[in-house]
């Protein structure tokens, strides 16, 4: 199993442009989640989903869309970025009340 | 809205002594409380789950408690070395779909 992947590692934007981070899971998990991580914030949840085609907000979820067509693809999109979406940011997958996957992450600077 | 907390934010150790790192959590309605481990640069690496209704977990040399009557979890590492250097996180889940709730994290060097 490759467990939770993340693409790209790195990416640099300008301000106003969009991207997508790509999020894969292959451990058949219903529930997946994004988290940015800030210096002096920790880690706060963006969205999740709780099976294909059901999305919620988390606690910072302004800037950022999400959509779950299939079990193992959860893709987060940044519909016009901005600097105060430099960040790192996790994705995550699990079972219902079990243990936590989180992938490699993903380092987004925008100038 | 659950607020976890990590202290010390920072702890130095010399090789071979025992880590003590504490959780506190302000809402004892949780599903389950991770800790996970964090090198620099990297992602998050699972280290134990324990379920709301369990009072501890062991794996190796890591044992973590929980204490949701007093909002405390606490995770003990026996017999420091060098690799555990480190920053490790809690994370309380907030409902059974396991949205996680951070502390800030406890950065942990342990010189040889």
């Amino acid at each position: 199993n490759a467990g939770v992947t993340q693409t790209p590692k790195f990416q640099v934007l300008k301000t106003g442009q969009s991207m997508t981070l790509q999020c894969a899971q292959d451990m058949n998990h219903e529930y997946m989640s994004w988290y940015r991580q800030d210096p002096g914030m920790g880690l706060r949840l963006i969205h999740y989903s709780v099976g294909a085609g059901i999305t919620d907000q988390g606690e910072v979820p302004n800037g950022y869309n999400v959509s779950r067509s299939t079990t193992e693809d959860f893709p987060l999109r940044l519909l016009s970025a901005a600097p105060s979406q430099t960040s790192v940011y996790f994705c995550a997958s699990s079972r219902t009340t079990g243990e936590q996957y989180f992938g490699p992450g993903t380092r987004l600077t925008v100038t | 809205k659950q607020e976890v907390t990590q202290i010390p934010a920072a702890l130095s150790v010399p090789e071979g002594e025992n880590l003590v790192l504490n959780c506190s959590f302000t809402d004892s309605a949780i599903y389950n409380l991770q800790w996970f481990r964090q090198d620099p640069g990297k992602g998050l690496t699972s280290l134990l789950l324990i379920q709301s209704s369990q009072r501890e977990q062991t794996s190796g040399r890591l044992n973590a408690s929980l204490d949701k009557s007093s909002g405390r979890s606490t995770l003990y590492i026996a017999a420091s070395q060098p690799g555990d250097s480190a920053t490790y996180l809690c994370a309380a889940s907030t409902d059974s779909w396991g949205k996680l709730q951070f502390g800030a994290g406890t950065q942990v060097v342990v010189t040889p």
